[in-house]
């Protein structure tokens, strides 16, 4: 168990339609990653947010947007899925300090139907 | 534009034989190189890293070897157990640019009995 967890572990939606995805990081953790993997991929950036800032960027939609609260837990926020947006969505978290392991959480499988 | 590349979707090892498993990078910027591990259903759990002043990195069964000229490093498995098998991951990030990792597409080792 990685202290990161992970909501809802599986989603299953229709095109169109908004999700959001959340993340708690493990404690004292200040930097949250999302990554997204699609099948037979690797993993993507997406984003990280760093102490409730956003610190750097990926090859993120413009459809897709992300925050991280006070408390320092994220949510990914996916609007107008569609077909191509069925993935696995991880996130992960550090001190954010340079070469700290990012610690990833198991996972939310999402499908677009 | 594929900045790491593991090039062997799967590998089968007999048990108590070495696993090496390997990974190529384009981007010369990058100077820090980890590897995941992944079991279904399961978030990638840290494995081992190297930094680029280094060329080996010893850490129990696993060894990681980095060739900065030829921009290649191996995961070295000695000796190989049954509980291994699962996907890996080499991941590259450019410490002082941000801490996003970027991710080959991983290798499905199989360690045979």
């Amino acid at each position: 168990d990685s202290g990161v967890t992970q909501t809802p572990k599986h989603l299953i939606t229709a095109t169109g339609q908004r999700v959001t995805l959340r993340c708690s990081p493990r404690s004292g953790d200040l930097s949250v990653y999302w990554y997204q993997q699609s099948l037979d991929q690797g993993l993507q950036f997406l984003i990280q947010y760093y102490n409730g800032e956003e610190r750097a960027k990926g090859n993120i939609l413009e459809r897709f947007s992300a925050q991280q609260f006070p408390d320092l837990h994220s949510e990914l926020n996916l609007s107008s899925l569609e077909l191509g947006d069925s993935a696995l969505y991880f996130c992960a978290s550090n001190m954010g300090e340079g070469t700290d392991t990012q610690y990833f959480g198991p996972g939310t499988r999402l499908t677009v139907l | 534009d594929q900045q790491v590349k593991q090039n062997s979707p799967s590998l089968s090892v007999q048990e108590g034989r070495i696993s090496i498993l390997n990974c190529d990078y384009t981007n010369s910027m990058f100077d820090y190189f980890l590897w995941y591990k992944k079991y279904p259903a399961e978030g990638p759990t840290f494995l081992i890293s190297i930094s680029s002043i280094k060329d080996k990195n010893e850490d129990g069964r696993f060894t990681v070897f980095l060739n900065k000229s030829a921009k290649h490093l191996s995961l070295h498995i000695v000796p190989s157990q049954p509980g291994d098998s699962a996907v890996y991951f080499c991941a590259a990030s450019a410490v002082f640019g941000n801490e996003k990792l970027t991710f080959g597409t991983g290798t499905r080792l199989t360690i045979i009995p």
